[in-house]
């Protein structure tokens, strides 16, 4: 039973570049959740979704950062046009229906580096 | 803005000792209480939970203490060992978002 599954691990990207970084949940689990961890910091909550839906969206960014879960395919964040201060360890949580959301499950996160 | 204020940042503990981590929060409207493991370069792993209808949830070496009327709780490891070293974060949520504390990085002395 696989758990949540993040990629790419490592991402180099420079200034003014795109970054797309990918979270497929855990088999069963509708609810998808992005962090974003800076250094020597705690995960700072950023967006949820569910299958095609924006639930919560007030930890984005106002712009350039845009995420989505469609009905096939992993969930993306996308972040256009980066800058260094974007630099940091991006975390996917998921978990299962209505009832038991409060239980995240946590992927590897990707790690991305804006030169 | 909604808080978790975790304390100490770092913790140095000798193996076989008792590890202590404190955490408060601000809104009462919170209902779940986990503590996250972090080793480095990896994920947050659920290690222990608690709702704040018990004062005390024990797992193993790994127990939670907390009091409801101070909007505070803490993570017990009893008989730290030198794999416990890791960061550790607690957090509180009502519903699906979780506000997470800032992180006690620990290590236990061989």
């Amino acid at each position: 039973n696989a758990g949540v599954m993040q990629n790419p691990r490592h991402l180099v990207r420079r200034r003014g570049q795109e970054a797309r970084l990918r979270c497929s949940p855990m088999k069963g689990h509708s609810h998808v959740y992005w962090y974003r961890q800076l250094p020597e910091e705690g995960l700072k909550f950023m967006v949820y979704l569910q299958k095609e839906n924006i639930i919560d969206e007030s930890g984005m960014p106002k712009e350039r950062f845009s995420a989505e879960f469609p009905k096939e395919g992993p969930s993306i964040l996308r972040i256009q046009q980066v800058v260094r201060g974007d630099s940091a360890a991006y975390f996917c949580a998921s978990s299962p229906p209505t009832g038991i959301t409060d239980t995240q499950y946590f992927g590897p996160g990707t790690r991305l580096t804006v030169l | 803005q909604q808080q978790v204020k975790q304390s100490p940042q770092s913790l140095i503990v000798q193996k076989g000792g008792i590890s202590i981590i404190n955490c408060a929060y601000e809104n009462t409207a919170f209902d779940y209480f986990p503590w996250y493991q972090q080793f480095p370069g990896k994920g947050p792993a659920l290690l222990i939970a608690i709702r704040p209808d018990v004062s005390e949830k024990k797992e193993g070496r790994f127990t939670i203490s907390f009091n409801k009327s101070a909007k505070q709780f803490s993570l017990h490891i009893m008989d730290s060992q030198p794999g416990d070293s890791a960061t550790y974060f607690c957090a509180a949520s009502r519903g699906d978002k979780i506000i997470f504390g800032k992180g006690t990085r620990l290590h236990i002395l061989p």
